[in-house]
């Protein structure tokens, strides 16, 4: 089945040292994002690809990165972990560039010791 | 500026109960209207959709949701739910804008009695 798949599901790293999670999409989509979700709220947007263009919202930390080295491949790094940072990860998919539906993967979960 | 809100931050109905999940948006024009849910620890998975055409669509797991343009709301219902539906529901807009994101509601929480 065509998907979206993170890794790791679960990842935990100290307060400053980098991280970086990975995900991955069998779909052939142009775009794709990632979010930050903290508990109990909704999934709030960091940035996207529309194929090798990347757009950064505005209010995203810059200590927060992306590289998408192909159509299949993006990753989000952490340049320097604080115990603010700590929540789950969202990356999805859409086809196009536009308010169509986009689909998720389950998350990565970094908790910050 | 698209915007969506969900009134009910919780809910807890009774196994077999009716539920319906309300949602309003705020756009100009005709939005494109989703209700996701997310388990615990889960990513968020697509339940329904809105685009055009009939008002009323029917989404998976049993839901199904109506758009109401004079009313700006697009309420989720199932007619009996079951224990495994308790979750976060997310209803979110979009809009056929090049460079329009989704806009999410604040979630609402299911719990469900036995």
């Amino acid at each position: 089945d065509a998907m979206v798949i993170q890794n790791p599901r679960y990842q935990v790293t100290q307060f400053g040292k980098p991280v970086t999670l990975s995900c991955s999409q069998t779909l052939n989509h142009n775009v794709m994002y990632w979010y930050q979700q903290k508990s109990s709220q909704a999934p709030k947007l960091l940035f996207h690809y529309y194929d090798k263009d990347f757009n950064n919202e505005a209010d995203t930390p810059d200590n927060f990165q992306s590289r998408r080295p192909n159509t299949s491949f993006c990753f989000l790094d952490i340049r320097s972990p604080g115990l603010g940072d700590a929540a789950m990860y969202l990356c999805a998919t859409s086809r196009v560039l536009d308010g169509h539906e986009q689909y998720f993967g389950p998350g990565t979960r970094l908790t910050v010791t | 500026a698209q915007s969506v809100t969900q009134p009910d931050i919780h809910i807890t109905v009774s196994e077999g109960a009716s539920l319906e999940l309300r949602c309003n948006y705020s756009y100009g024009a005709t939005p494109y209207l989703f209700w996701y849910v997310q388990s615990p620890g889960q990513g968020l998975q697509l339940l329904l959709k809105y685009f055009s055409g009939d008002t009323l669509v029917q989404g998976i797991k049993g839901f199904e949701a109506e758009f109401k343009r004079s009313q700006s709301s697009f309420n989720l219902r199932k007619p009996s739910v079951h224990w495994s539906d308790a979750a976060e529901f997310f209803c979110a807009v979009g809009a056929n804008n090049a460079g329009n994101m989704l806009t999410f509601g604040g979630g609402t929480r299911l719990m469900v009695k036995p």
